[in-house]
């Protein structure tokens, strides 16, 4: 069980690109979390997705979109990216009704 | 708004010492406490608490919830190098949507050889 997986690790983007961060995840989870993390900012909540086929923002959404491809993966997208979105990318998922949510390794996105 | 505040946001401690990790939180219709171990990358889960007074227990970590004074406390005895990390709070409420985690900033512990 490779358990929550996220591609790519690190990314360097200009101002005005666009990308899709991936996450994917083997444990038959039906929700799924996308979290900014910022130094002294703790982590922040993108996007969710509570079951396959729903979105949902969360605390930070502008800027981001996300596709739900099925019950394995998550995408992230920036369409047209900042300087403030500089961030440590994590992707999350947990099963139906309960709290315990686990975690990806992150990607480490720089905007110049 | 709901929140979660940690305390100390950061911490050095030498090998052998006991730290206790504060949380405190402000969270409509709160459901459950949860702690995570951040190294160099994700964050990984330790404890659920959901009753008070209950103390969950995992080698030298343990951990318990007051939901009268709305804290919970993380404390680490014998403290090892390998204990270097942020520890993170975080808390679940009942009819915000499912699953969602109201985060607190962290709390960087150091330990020294």
């Amino acid at each position: 069980n490779a358990g929550v997986t996220q591609t790519p690790k690190f990314q360097v983007l200009k101002t005005g690109q666009s990308m899709t961060l991936q996450c994917a995840q083997d444990m038959n989870h039906n929700s799924m979390y996308w979290y900014r993390q910022d130094p002294g900012m703790g982590l922040r909540l993108i996007y969710y997705s509570a079951s396959e086929g729903t979105t949902d923002k969360g605390e930070v959404p502008n800027g981001y979109n996300v596709s739900r491809l099925n019950k394995r993966e998550f995408s992230l997208r920036l369409e047209s990216a900042a300087p403030s979105q500089t961030s440590v990318y994590f992707c999350a998922s947990s099963e139906i009704r309960t709290d315990t949510q686990y975690f990806g390794p992150g990607t480490r996105l720089t905007v110049l | 708004e709901d929140k979660v505040v940690q305390s100390p946001l950061s911490l050095v401690v030498h090998e052998g010492d006991t730290v206790t990790l504060n949380c405190s939180y402000e969270v409509t219709n709160f459901r459950s406490l949860l702690w995570y171990k951040q190294e160099k990358k994700a964050p990984t889960f330790l404890f659920m608490l959901t009753s008070s007074g209950i103390e969950k227990k995992s080698g030298r970590l343990s951990s318990i919830l007051d939901k009268k004074e709305l804290f919970s406390i993380l404390n680490i005895t014998a403290t090892q190098t390998g204990d270097s990390a942020i520890y993170l709070c975080a808390a679940s409420n009942y009819g915000g949507s499912q699953g969602n985690l109201i985060f607190g900033k962290g709390t960087k512990l150091s330990v020294k050889p």
